[in-house]
């Protein structure tokens, strides 16, 4: 099966700062996402980008398909932005589940 | 759109016995999903249906679990002889078809003594 590897597995940012979160997969895939799990356990759909670039306010993603690997940046952080961020990909391609990442686990500090 | 509902949200049971949980997806989302998340891990596929069939299940479903959707809409995921191993967070997720991004609900967690 695919591997799917986060990097790095924690984090710990002064509010303000900015921060690059990574994601590399091992095989070639049609559909990365990323995801914001907050301290209460729910997931939030944050990009669907199985290539190029996304930018949604503070937060923006690049995925290179063809080196396998995504990038989610975060400028400004925010203490809201604490939890963990899983990148996904669907596997295998075409088909009906997501296969995580272990995550990468934010905290803000103010 | 309300979001995809679970109940219950924590639940606490002994080693052995049985227990359910409930996902309510999105009203016009056709597939719905099982994902299991153990504590540090990412959540993990356990099964699909699209509409009242079920698809696909992972090997992580022993026979000691069995999931339905009976009329295409709720679905149930019911664990015999817990145990402790067993304990997580069962999140469920729907999405409109093939390719649709699931949307997630805020997850049951279960506990095992």
């Amino acid at each position: 099966g695919i591997q799917v590897e986060q990097s790095p597995p924690d984090l710990i940012l002064q509010e303000g700062a900015n921060s690059t979160l990574r994601c590399n997969f091992s095989d070639s895939v049609n559909n990365l996402q990323w995801f914001h799990q907050n301290p209460w356990g729910q997931l939030i759909n944050l990009f669907y980008i199985p290539s190029g670039t996304k930018q949604n306010g503070r937060l923006s993603a690049t995925t290179v398909a063809t080196e396998r690997y995504s990038l989610l940046y975060i400028s400004s952080s925010q203490t809201t932005d604490s939890g963990v961020y899983f990148c996904a990909v669907e596997w295998p391609p075409g088909g009906n589940k997501l296969v995580f990442g272990a995550g990468t686990i934010l905290r803000v500090k103010s | 759109d309300t979001g995809v509902s679970q109940d219950p949200r924590h639940k606490i049971t002994k080693r052995g016995q049985n227990v359910t949980f409930r996902c309510d997806p999105i009203s016009e989302h056709n597939r719905l999903y099982w994902y299991r998340q153990t504590l540090g891990q990412g959540p993990e596929f356990l099964t699909y249906f699209q509409n009242e069939a079920q698809l696909e299940k992972s090997r992580l479903l022993s026979d000691r679990f069995s999931a339905e959707r009976p009329k295409g809409s709720f679905s149930t995921l019911e664990i015999q002889r817990t145990e402790q191993g067993d304990s997580a967070m069962y999140l469920c997720a729907s999405s409109l078809a093939k390719g649709g991004q699931p949307r997630f609900g805020p997850g049951t967690r279960l506990t095992v003594l």
